[in-house]
């Protein structure tokens, strides 16, 4: 089975409008951590956002935010106020397990969201 | 900018050979993750080190072998190289303890032709 899937291959919005990006992961592990990623063309990852498992709170960082719903196991990425800028692949990735000092905390990615903001 | 550097940015090479791709890890960093991105497979995790020590092997091929070296750089060799060899090869960093983030780096296209 996946343990992360996007099922969005692709997405399209109008500038200034806000987004969702969907994502849900697959863990018998009670601790792990949630993950967004941006690539944009360039090739570069660029960390976004993160979300554990224990956190109370949907994890926010400036106009990202994460709708973190534990029951159903899913960790949509919200971004409001689109721009073109952020006209890039969108992956999602988990962390199984507690972070481990010195090793094992690989990430397991998704597929992938193609996000394109229109004028 | 992450922090993280690769080199080379580029690497075009022919079937059969062997190659070698470096990374730094941003500074104090003692975890060097890489992973490979391609078309058909995806971002994959392949291995990682941590202060010098293997930690954790993920879909890593037997043609493929990773070291870390005391000043924390890491190398991931590459042989008997493929077609299906050719991708993006990120490497990633992060603190190693009680720290979730990983920093990657702007990865080593390889094209193996």
């Amino acid at each position: 089975a996946q343990k992360i899937t996007q099922t969005q291959p692709g997405m399209f919005v109008q500038e200034k409008e806000a987004v969702t990006l969907d994502c849900t992961y697959d863990t018998s592990d009670p601790s792990y951590g949630l993950f967004w990623y941006k690539q944009p063309s360039s090739g570069e990852m660029i960390f976004l956002i993160y979300q554990g498992s224990y956190d109370q709170q949907n994890a926010t960082e400036g106009r990202y935010s994460l709708n973190f719903q534990k029951a159903r196991k899913s960790a949509n990425l919200v971004i409001s106020a689109s721009q073109l800028g952020d006209s890039a692949m969108y992956f999602c990735a988990m962390r199984e397990g507690r972070v481990l000092t010195g090793g094992g905390n690989k990430l397991t990615f998704g597929t992938g969201t193609q996000l394109k903001v229109e004028l | 900018d992450s922090g993280v550097t690769q080199t080379p940015k580029h690497l075009i090479t022919a079937t059969g050979q062997r190659v070698t791709l470096r990374c730094s890890p941003r500074s104090g960093d003692l975890s060097v993750y890489w992973y490979q991105q391609s078309l058909d497979q995806g971002l994959q995790f392949l291995i990682q080190y941590y202060n010098g020590e293997e930690r954790a092997k993920g879909n890593i091929l037997e043609r493929f072998s990773a070291q870390q070296f005391p000043d924390l750089h890491s190398e991931l060799n590459l042989s008997s190289l493929e077609l299906g060899d050719s991708a993006l090869y990120f490497c990633a960093s992060s603190v190693g303890r009680n720290n979730n983030e990983q920093f990657f780096g702007p990865g080593t296209r390889l094209t193996v032709l």
